[in-house]
């Protein structure tokens, strides 16, 4: 079974740039989720969609952070524009998932993402 | 906020030693979960533990919840050089559909070989 995706591996961009991240997760899993996580710290949930619904954003700053899963399988997260502070790996994770019930998730290898 | 909190942030021992890990919380859970992080690659998932559960096993793994506490024990035996990596605790939040987990910030643990 293929592992979740994400692309691109690396990016380095400067401020006030746009930068976006993409995210395939494993097959058949309705549930994906977004991550920020800061060196040093543990990952921090920013989005979480049930195949093409948000279900939580609650932590996400949308006032430059944005994210989509328009057909309920992909999904990308956008920054516009970029700040210092946004420097971080940003993981995708999925699951089988559905209202209620319990399932692991599983993590893609990240975005390393440095502002300059 | 972080839910969760390792304890030590840094953890180092001999190959072959036992290595302990504990995990405070701060809410109710459901679940709690520990996954492994090796340096610049995405976490695995290594053991959940029921919050209606004391004790579980997974190879050398061995996982303890009390929830009176709200805290939880990893303890990895027989260590490896492979074992050395970030662990992390995470847990849920029980109320409401959204099911993101809430991490702590990891205990760095380095195995000398």
């Amino acid at each position: 079974e293929a592992g979740v995706a994400q692309s691109p591996r690396y990016k380095i961009i400067e401020k006030r740039q746009s930068v976006a991240f993409w995210c395939n997760p494993i097959s058949g899993h309705a549930t994906l989720y977004w991550y920020q996580q800061i060196l040093g710290q543990g990952p921090k949930l920013l989005i979480q969609f049930q195949n093409n619904g948000v279900v939580d954003d609650s932590q996400l700053p949308k006032d430059r952070f944005s994210a989509e899963r328009l057909k309920g399988v992909d999904s990308t997260l956008k920054i516009q524009p970029a700040k210092l502070e946004d420097s971080a790996v940003y993981l995708c994770a999925s699951s089988h998932r559905l209202a209620g019930g319990l399932e692991t998730q599983y993590f893609g290898p990240g975005t390393r993402l440095l502002v300059l | 906020s972080q839910q969760g909190e390792e304890d030590p942030q840094a953890l180092s021992i001999q190959e072959g030693e036992n290595a302990t890990m504990n995990c405070s919380y701060k809410t109710s859970i459901n679940n709690l979960q520990w996954y492994r992080q090796n340096s610049g690659r995405g976490l695995v998932h290594l053991i959940l533990i029921r919050s209606n559960e004391r004790e579980k096993h997974s190879g050398r793994l061995r996982v303890t919840l009390d929830t009176s506490k709200k805290s939880s024990s990893l303890l990895i035996t027989a260590s490896r050089a492979a074992d050395t990596a970030s662990y992390f605790c995470a847990t849920d939040d029980p109320g409401g559909g959204a099911d993101g987990l809430t991490f702590g910030k990891g205990t760095h643990l380095i195995i000398q070989p």
